[in-house]
């Protein structure tokens, strides 16, 4: 059964940093592009940012480039979201996800 | 204009069908892309559903009813998730998705009541 766990989420104020982790599991996490998904409370989806299967590629929404950093280590089957600069308008619901499967999502509120 | 457009809400009766759309802005030809639709029920992440690109290209989610069901309407340039024999539980929002240049691309959401 595939498993996406995202952490990490929490209260941090504008400016401030936060970086959060999926662990992945039952499936072949290192032949697959991943990514992360955000949906602000009331919103639809909005896609912030892809990696490649080896993490040689990564693209961003406009909104976070500069300013979030996608990452991933295969050998931990883990995803990661470095989120730096934060602002009030990244308050969302953050999702790690392939295609085809989702995790629970982590919250994240940057508010002062 | 967003690139993808979904209308904002759609209402449809018990045991009927209900087609949901997701048109491609102009310069984005439906022909190209393969179109993914996702369910999200209230407090819960999206769920695939299915993904569309022709009748020989296409894959339905794990565990997702035949009655869910995608296609293209080229002359529109749109994609359709057609549900059938719709029941209660299928009260939900329904997204679309492109892969574009290695980037998502998410449709507004349709929210679907059944009444």
């Amino acid at each position: 059964e595939v498993q996406l766990v995202e952490s990490g989420g929490g209260l941090v104020q504008p400016g401030g940093s936060l970086r959060l982790s999926c662990a992945a599991s039952g499936f072949t996490f290192r032949s697959y592009w991943m990514s992360w998904v955000r949906q602000a409370p009331g919103k639809g989806l909005e896609w912030v940012a892809n990696i490649d299967q080896d993490g040689s590629e990564q693209y961003y929404v406009d909104s976070v480039k500069g300013r979030f950093t996608i990452s991933r280590d295969n050998a931990k089957n883990s995803l990661y979201l470095q989120m730096n600069s934060l602002r009030a308008e990244d308050t969302a619901m953050y999702y790690c996800a392939s295609w085809g499967d989702w995790g629970q999502g982590t919250l994240v509120t940057v508010s002062s | 204009q967003a690139v993808l457009t979904q209308p904002s809400s759609l209402t449809a009766s018990p045991g009927g069908s209900a087609s949901l759309t997701c048109t491609l802005r102009g310069g984005f030809n439906v022909a190209s892309y393969r179109i993914y639709w996702y369910q999200q029920k209230p407090g819960s992440p999206p769920q695939f559903l299915l993904r569309y690109k022709s009748d020989s290209d296409n894959q339905q989610g794990s565990g997702v009813p035949r009655r869910f069901s995608g296609s293209k309407d080229a002359s529109a340039n749109a994609g359709i998730l057609l549900i059938s024999g719709l029941q209660s539980d299928d009260e939900s929002d329904y997204y679309c998705m492109i892969w574009h240049s290695s980037t998502w691309v998410f449709g507004g959401g349709t929210k679907l009541t059944v009444l």
